[in-house]
């Protein structure tokens, strides 16, 4: 059954270091999307994409924050400038033409330290 | 704006009992999704069912039943036969329409805690 994967599963890094979180949606879908969950909170949403373009943004989803499709396959969420606070699950999502769908990948657990 | 509410942080049920997660939601779109997902400890966000807002029937999948209450704005999830298994934190969340982006908006979840 085809699934969202991402990329890596946890990762570490210093306040201010850059990171890139990497997810490859599931392959005939259209409309992909990131999420993030602070540890015990509700799942919030960042950005949505759709079209090689950004279709909407949160108010979470500064300028610190970018997304891209570099290629056919990968969907990539770059966070320039770490900080403590961006300490989250980070959940990539896809949907396609079916409306009833959005199926999210197993999440990259993010800690600034 | 739209809006998912769910009141119950916390549920017990018994094993092979029956459970009814509530969840109620508010919008003015006449087309919106509603979905619910299972978050077990490991983290991830397993679909479990969906009703769209002009579905009929109320959504079923296996021991999954959506309880669809247009009128009342309600979305609550029902669990039959609960299993040992089902201990997790389960959220709701609508969608908006495509056209609008076609985001999902969270509540806050509930966990359930099914006992031997």
């Amino acid at each position: 059954e085809p699934e969202v994967t991402q990329t890596p599963s946890h990762q570490v890094t210093q306040m201010g270091q850059e990171v890139i979180l990497r997810c490859v949606p599931i392959s005939n879908h259209l409309y992909f999307y990131w999420y993030r969950q602070i540890l015990g909170q509700k799942v919030e949403f960042l950005v949505s994409f759709y079209n090689n373009e950004i279709s909407e943004k949160s108010e979470i989803f500064d300028d610190q924050f970018s997304v891209e499709r570099p290629d056919g396959s990968n969907f990539t969420l770059k966070i320039r400038s770490t900080k403590l606070e961006d300490s989250a699950m980070y959940f990539c999502a896809s949907s396609g033409q079916t409306i009833g769908e959005q199926y999210f990948g197993p999440g990259t657990r993010l800690t600034v330290t | 704006a739209q809006k998912i509410t769910q009141t119950q942080p916390g549920m017990f049920v018994q094993e092979k009992e029956a459970v009814t997660l509530d969840c109620t939601y508010d919008t003015s779109d006449p087309s919106y999704g509603l979905f619910w997902y299972k978050q077990p400890s490991s983290g991830e966000m397993i679909f479990l069912i969906y009703q769209g807002s002009y579905d009929q029937q109320n959504a079923t999948e296996g021991r999954y039943s959506l309880n669809f209450q247009k009128a009342r704005k309600s979305a609550n999830l029902v669990i039959s036969a609960s299993q040992l298994g089902d201990s997790a934190m389960y959220f709701c969340a609508m969608r908006e329409p495509y056209n609008q982006g076609g985001k999902l908006i969270f509540g806050q979840g509930t966990e359930l805690s099914v006992k031997p």
